[in-house]
């Protein structure tokens, strides 16, 4: 079954920088947009960032422009969020999912268990 | 930005019916997915396109969409089916696309 392991997530202060990955394995992670997706604690569901198969598109939430990049390696199966900046705000699980289909208003019909990034000083 | 407004919970008997809604603006006219969320676990596809259901996912889960409003609706309530449920859809209609997520409606089997 297809499986996304998330890592990197930990303590930061504020204006800090940290790199999440998520690792794809068993299934063609070159043909399927992936998509990061946080939740805050206690909070509901907060979508981040996606970006294409071959990476030429990328879309975000306003809240992160200009501070998170999302990215892929598809050589290594990888999916990466470079988050700079960080803010207090921005403490949560953040979840890689799998969009299951072409199409731009595809579900994310698999998800890692996620990782938690904290800000905090 | 498209907004997604859901009722924070909803309270069913086993053996019943748990209907949640999804309201936006003109949402009939988008494809609706809605998800499960255990406590401390990953969000799990329950119903996508409106209606559709992934395998594995019970035929007690489906969904509908018109209108303004979607609804996920469980039918004969389980324990097992206590959980938050989200619905989410694409907005390609604003300057910025993305996902929207609903906000989240806690079902409690009493």
């Amino acid at each position: 079954e297809v499986q996304l392991v998330e890592s990197g997530g930990g303590l930061v202060q504020p204006g800090g920088s940290l790199r999440l990955s998520c690792a794809a394995s068993r299934f063609t992670f070159s043909s399927y947009w992936m998509t990061w997706v946080r939740q805050a604690p206690g909070k509901g569901l907060e979508w981040v960032a996606n970006i294409k198969q071959d990476g030429s598109d990328k879309y975000y939430v306003d809240s992160v422009k200009g501070r998170f990049t999302i990215s892929r390696d598809n050589a290594k199966n990888a999916l990466y969020l470079q988050m700079n900046s960080l803010r207090v705000e921005d403490t949560a699980v953040y979840y890689c999912a799998r969009e299951g289909s072409s199409s731009s208003s595809a579900p994310l019909d698999y998800w890692g268990q996620g990782t938690l990034v904290t800000v905090s000083s | 930005s498209y907004v997604l407004t859901q009722p924070p919970s909803v309270s069913v008997a086993p053996g019943q019916t748990a209907r949640i809604t999804c309201g936006g603006n003109n949402i009939g006219s988008k494809s609706v997915h809605w998800y499960q969320q255990k406590p401390g676990q990953a969000p799990v596809l329950v119903v996508y396109a409106d209606s559709d259901r992934p395998s594995g996912i019970p035929e007690r889960f489906s969904g509908s969409n018109s209108g303004n409003t979607a609804t996920l609706t469980i039918s004969r309530v389980e324990a097992g089916d206590e959980a938050d449920y989200y619905c989410q859809v694409w907005d390609s209609n604003s300057d910025h696309p993305g996902y929207v997520f609903g906000t989240g409606t806690k079902v409690t089997v009493l």
